[in-house]
């Protein structure tokens, strides 16, 4: 069964900091996997997605993510975090070789980014 | 939230009422989903609809109903039969039916509680 697993519940950073939250993934075949962002009260927005070829995928915001398949990881980062990206980050999958399209979510990881 | 809307915002019923919640896209995409989030919990598809006329439970289908008689319209019913209906409802939609390579764009959200 495919699953994802966000370990940290809340990640704290000081402004202009880089930041990681952390995103590992269990999925049998090639995996899809994608981060999200929620503010407060609102729906999730698309950050960036890994389906193949770079390891390192650039998406909004001037945030990035990391595949590493030995690791069964797909961490997001940022070089300098911002006030601005504190909010709350999902990291999802599909793929695999039961395919449905569907996306199993993680948890979600506070990230809280302090002046 | 791009081009999909969710109404109402916010929604307030007495528990043993039906409540139904709008989901209407204009992307022209074929895949649409229902998720439901509580804290601490992420998201938890509750279904999902590849094309018109079709659609599958997710893995918390009890208590909920939908349909899907247009491209651009996934309503879902919460019934009196869930038994705790009181949560942040979210719709999503995707370009492709199957494949899972496709973001999902989401919805603004629907709180909904139940007295």
């Amino acid at each position: 069964a495919q699953s994802v697993a966000q370990p940290e519940d809340q990640v704290n950073v000081a402004e202009g900091n880089p930041l990681t939250v952390k995103c590992t993934y269990s999925v049998s075949g090639n995996p899809y996997l994608f981060w999200y962002v929620q503010y407060p009260n609102r729906g999730l927005q698309f950050l960036l997605k890994y389906i193949t070829g770079d390891n390192l995928v650039k998406g909004s915001y001037g945030f990035e993510a990391e595949f590493n398949k030995s690791q069964t990881s797909f961490h997001l980062k940022k070089p300098s975090a911002l006030v601005s990206d504190s909010a709350l980050y999902f990291c999802a999958v599909s793929g695999g070789s039961s395919n449905t399209g569907k996306l199993i979510f993680g948890q979600g990881t506070t990230l809280q980014v302090k002046p | 939230d791009g081009g999909i809307t969710q109404s109402p915002k916010y929604l307030f019923r007495k528990e043993g009422q039906n409540v139904t919640l709008s989901c209407e896209q204009n992307l022209n995409h074929d895949a649409m989903y229902w998720y439901r989030q509580d804290p601490g919990q992420g998201l938890r598809l509750i279904y999902y609809s590849q094309i018109v006329n079709d659609f599958q439970k997710g893995d918390i289908a009890e208590g909920y109903s939908v349909s899907r008689e247009k491209k651009e319209s996934f309503p879902l019913t919460v019934t009196s039969a869930q038994k705790n209906p009181t949560a942040f409802y979210l719709c999503a939609s995707s370009n492709r039916r199957t494949g899972g390579t496709y973001e999902q764009y989401f919805g603004p959200g629907t709180r909904l509680t139940v007295t």
